[in-house]
Order: structure tokens, then C-alpha cells, then sequence
């Protein structure tokens, strides 16, 4: 069974651009996660997307967005881009919210 | 609110020495509790999870994590140590009922084995 994969795996934008992250999830999950990671905060949950629907999300403004499409493919988009926005995106997929978590390889973004 | 706190930054260890990682978690309900594992320029890997059956949970690659709810404690250990080992170890918890999808992330170990 294929894992999660993550497209692009490196993006490099400037500052106010924006950006979409894109995440396939394992065959049959139909949770998908999303997480920040930068060496200051380490690893920070932004949002969860169940079935189409936003279930819960992180402390993080509001130019971080997500969905979720039919397939439970999900994409991230990130408005206005800050130099503070440069960190590895990281996605997990998940059969439900009872379950653990399988992470992709994550899309390196840097904001210059 | 949760929290997950791992004790060390950077844990040393020679090669087939015990490796021991620390993990303890602050929750007023048991969480589920993982171990993840990153390698360079990679995602998270599951190494193992408890989801309140056995306390002593076995996992991938010789490692294994006990429960402890008197101490709060989730600590990952493994016999002998392999220079294959050498990554960031990441403990996180859930919360059973309402977001148990949200992970919450300690903040790392790094492991290094020295020959």
C-alpha cells in the first residue's frame, strides 16, 4: 500500500506570495492532518480534515487555509507569505480519529 | 490543556549500549501516546503506540515503550543500541474523546550512537 505522499517536496516563494501544498493520503484514510515544523517551535498542529469537513484546527492566522476534496485529498494554502512561514509541512493521514497517524516526507518551504 | 515534555535534547549512547528516551505527559485523561521517529530531510515514522490494552508496547526495530500512569511517564527504550538508530525521536499524545486526531508533539530527542 502506497504511503503519503507529499507534492512538491521543495518550494521556494517570496514574501507576500502565496502557496499550495498538496497531500495524498493512504488508500482508505479519510483524516488528514497538517503540521508545522520549524526548529524554533517544533512541531506545531494546524488543522484536521475528516470526510470534506475542517474538525478541528491549530493557533495558527487566519492565511493559513486548508480543504479537503472527495478523494480525501487535501491541499494547504498559505496567503501573504511571511520569512517566518519558511518551515517543513508536514501531513498525516489517518482512518479516524481514533487511530495513529502516518506522516508523508513534507514539502520544504522557504520564504526568502 | 495537554502536554507532552521530553527530557534531553540530545541523548549519547555507544553502539549496543541501552538507548533510553524519555517521555512524560501532562493530561487529565490518560492520552493515547505515540513514538515517532525522523531521519534527515524525512517524515515521521511510527515506532509504536499505546492505545490503553498492554502497558509494555512492542514496536518496529527493537524498540519498546512502557505506560505508566503513576509517573505519567511514556519512556522508549531498546536494548542495544545500532548505528541505524541515530534520528530525532518525537513522543506525542492525544487526548481519547472530542480532537483525538490532534497530535501534540514533545519537543525532540536526538539520538546519536558513537562507536
Amino acid at each position: 500500500k502506497a504511503g503519503v505522499t507529499q507534492t512538491p517536496r521543495y518550494l521556494i516563494k517570496t514574501r507576500g506570495q502565496q502557496v499550495t501544498l498538496s497531500c495524498s493520503p493512504i488508500s482508505g484514510h479519510r483524516s488528514v492532518s497538517w503540521y508545522q515544523q520549524t526548529p524554533g517551535q517544533g512541531l506545531q498542529f494546524l488543522f484536521e480534515y475528516f470526510s470534506e469537513t475542517q474538525r478541528n484546527k491549530g493557533n495558527f492566522p487566519g492565511r493559513f487555509s486548508g480543504r479537503q476534496f472527495s478523494n480525501s485529498r487535501s491541499e494547504m494554502n498559505v496567503s501573504t507569505l511571511e520569512l517566518g512561514d519558511s518551515a517543513l509541512y508536514l501531513c498525516a493521514s489517518s482512518r479516524g480519529r481514533e487511530y495513529e497517524q502516518y506522516f508523508g516526507p513534507g514539502t520544504r518551504l522557504t520564504v526568502t | 490543556a495537554q502536554s507532552v515534555t521530553q527530557l534531553g535534547s540530545h541523548v549519547s549512547v555507544s553502539e549496543g549500549a541501552l538507548v533510553l528516551l524519555r517521555c512524560n505527559y501532562s493530561s487529565s485523561v490518560p492520552p493515547y501516546l505515540f513514538w515517532y521517529v525522523q531521519y534527515p530531510n524525512q517524515g515521521l515514522q511510527l515506532l509504536l503506540k499505546y492505545t490503553s490494552a498492554a502497558t509494555l508496547v512492542k514496536g518496529i526495530n527493537g524498540f519498546e515503550a512502557e505506560f505508566k500512569k503513576s509517573e505519567t511517564s511514556f519512556h522508549l527504550t531498546k536494548p542495544s543500541a545500532h548505528m541505524s538508530d541515530a534520528a530525532e525521536y518525537f513522543c506525542a499524545a492525544t487526548i481519547r474523546t472530542g480532537t483525538a486526531s490532534k497530535l501534540t508533539f514533545g519537543t525532540g530527542t536526538r539520538l546519536q550512537v558513537t562507536l
